[in-house]
């Protein structure tokens, strides 16, 4: 099975820019999205085909992937964007969530 | 406005069938995308189940295939998951998506999520 790996927890100061990584084998061959969830909250999608934005979803949220990584970018992070992050692929007709990373505000 | 509401039983005993519906509105289900089913156990990650497709052609998480059934209804507008011999670690918030598959897969609109308890 394939799978998709993320750090567990990223920390950033307001203002600064946060990048979360998911990787995965050759995960820059697929199309990797990612969703934003905040605590007793549903998941949004923030970033989908690597680096498109859903309408509504800020500009400062930004993706990237290439070889074996996807990341997503966040940059003059506010404390709104505490939250878990989770990348999504999908592979051999089957949908693989990385673990999640909790990005926190300090 | 896409809205999605998952709806069914919070609690199941093991061994027994869980059965969940997600009601459909302001969009047709016959009109287009996927539909399916994620879980994510307390305090733990999201874990695909399945999606349909309003043809009825489906596609399941590997690991659950064998227990998994997942059903579309388009004259009531809604989607249906049954899940077989529950055991504990089947305890999660269940969510319903309308999801998009076009050479990738993305879930666009998400129900609130309702929480399944498997105990006796």
């Amino acid at each position: 099975s394939y799978d998709l790996t993320q750090p567990p927890s990223v920390s950033v100061s307001p203002g600064q820019t946060a990048s979360i990584t998911c990787s995965g084998d050759k995960l820059g061959d697929k199309y990797a999205c990612w969703y934003q969830q905040k605590p007793g909250q549903s998941p949004v999608l923030v970033i989908y085909q690597d680096t498109k934005r859903p309408s509504g979803i800020p500009e400062r949220f930004s993706g990237s992937n290439s070889g074996n990584t996807a990341t997503l970018t966040v940059s003059g992070t506010q404390a709104m964007d505490e939250a878990d992050y989770y990348c999504q692929a999908w592979d051999n007709s089957t949908v693989v969530f990385g673990g999640g990373t909790k990005l926190t505000v300090l | 406005q896409v809205q999605l509401q998952e709806s069914g039983p919070g609690l199941v005993k093991p061994s027994e069938t869980l059965f969940l519906t997600c009601a459909v509105s302001g969009y047709s289900i016959s009109s287009g995308y996927y539909w399916g089913w994620i879980r994510q156990p307390p305090g733990k990650g999201l874990e695909w189940i399945g999606s349909i497709y309003h043809g009825g052609s489906a596609y399941y998480n590997p690991s659950l295939k064998s227990r998994v059934t997942i059903s579309i209804d388009t004259s009531k507008n809604h989607f249906s998951l049954r899940l077989s011999s529950v055991t504990a670690a089947d305890t999660a918030v269940y969510y319903c998506a309308r999801a998009r598959i076009s050479g990738d897969y993305l879930s666009d609109y998400w129900g609130q999520g309702t929480l399944v308890t498997v105990s006796s």
